[in-house]
């Protein structure tokens, strides 16, 4: 079965930093890895996919990068914003489900 | 399109009673998704849909669960008779294939007293 950790679970940092959400998963057999913000009490809000075939994506200030030979995606934030404070879910899907890390949670202090 | 669409968004109900949770997927959605999140466990695939065809129930706890799509659109889980165990924040989520972007709804928050 996938396990997919994710490390930090608490994030902290002040306004205006870059910052970098780590990802592992235990099986590289994946066909795409998602990343999902979730707010307090909401639902998950897709922000990236990245295709196994693909090595990273990027909207706007995000950037996820897949390496499935090590097993590892990350999410880079450009210029953090108090916005940005949710908690920040990966999943590694081998194509018929998803399976989910337990999240960081990151706060961006004004 | 509105997105996936969960009701009841809350749900008090007593141990014994019966609760239906309902879901409105993405209009040419092809792919169904049930999660439940706890905070001990995480998010859990409970069962999975393709083209209105379970794929995957091994993740429902047991006989007390049940899951259908009676069409295209809309899928219900039911749980019969609920404990309170069964509480957490159930979500369904949608998406073209049973490989590309998956997207959530706002999930019901179920209590079970």
């Amino acid at each position: 079965k996938q396990e997919v950790t994710q490390i930090p679970a608490a994030l902290s940092v002040p306004e205006g930093e870059n910052l970098v959400l780590n990802c592992s998963f235990t099986d590289s057999a994946i066909y795409n890895l998602q990343w999902f913000r979730q707010d307090p009490g909401k639902g998950l809000t897709s922000l990236l996919l990245i295709q196994s075939s693909q090595r990273e994506q990027t909207s706007g200030r995000l950037n996820a990068s897949l390496d499935k030979s090590s097993g590892r995606s990350t999410l880079y934030i450009a210029a953090s914003q108090p916005g940005d404070s949710a908690t920040y879910l990966c999943a590694a899907s081998p194509g018929n489900q998803f399976y989910f890390g337990t999240g960081t949670s990151l706060t961006v202090i004004p | 399109d509105a997105g996936v669409i969960q009701s009841p968004r809350h749900e008090v109900t007593e141990m014994g009673q019966e609760v239906t949770l309902r879901c409105k997927l993405i209009s040419g959605h092809n792919s169904l998704f049930w999660y439940r999140q706890t905070m001990m466990r995480g998010l859990e695939l409970l069962i999975y849909f393709n083209n209105n065809v379970p794929i995957d129930d091994s993740g429902m706890p047991e006989d007390r669960f049940s899951a259908k799509m009676p069409n295209a659109s809309f899928s219900t889980l039911k749980i019969q008779p609920s404990e309170p165990r069964d509480s957490a924040v159930y979500f369904c989520a949608s998406s073209l294939t049973w490989n590309t972007e998956a997207f959530f709804g706002q999930g019901t928050r179920l209590t079970v007293v």
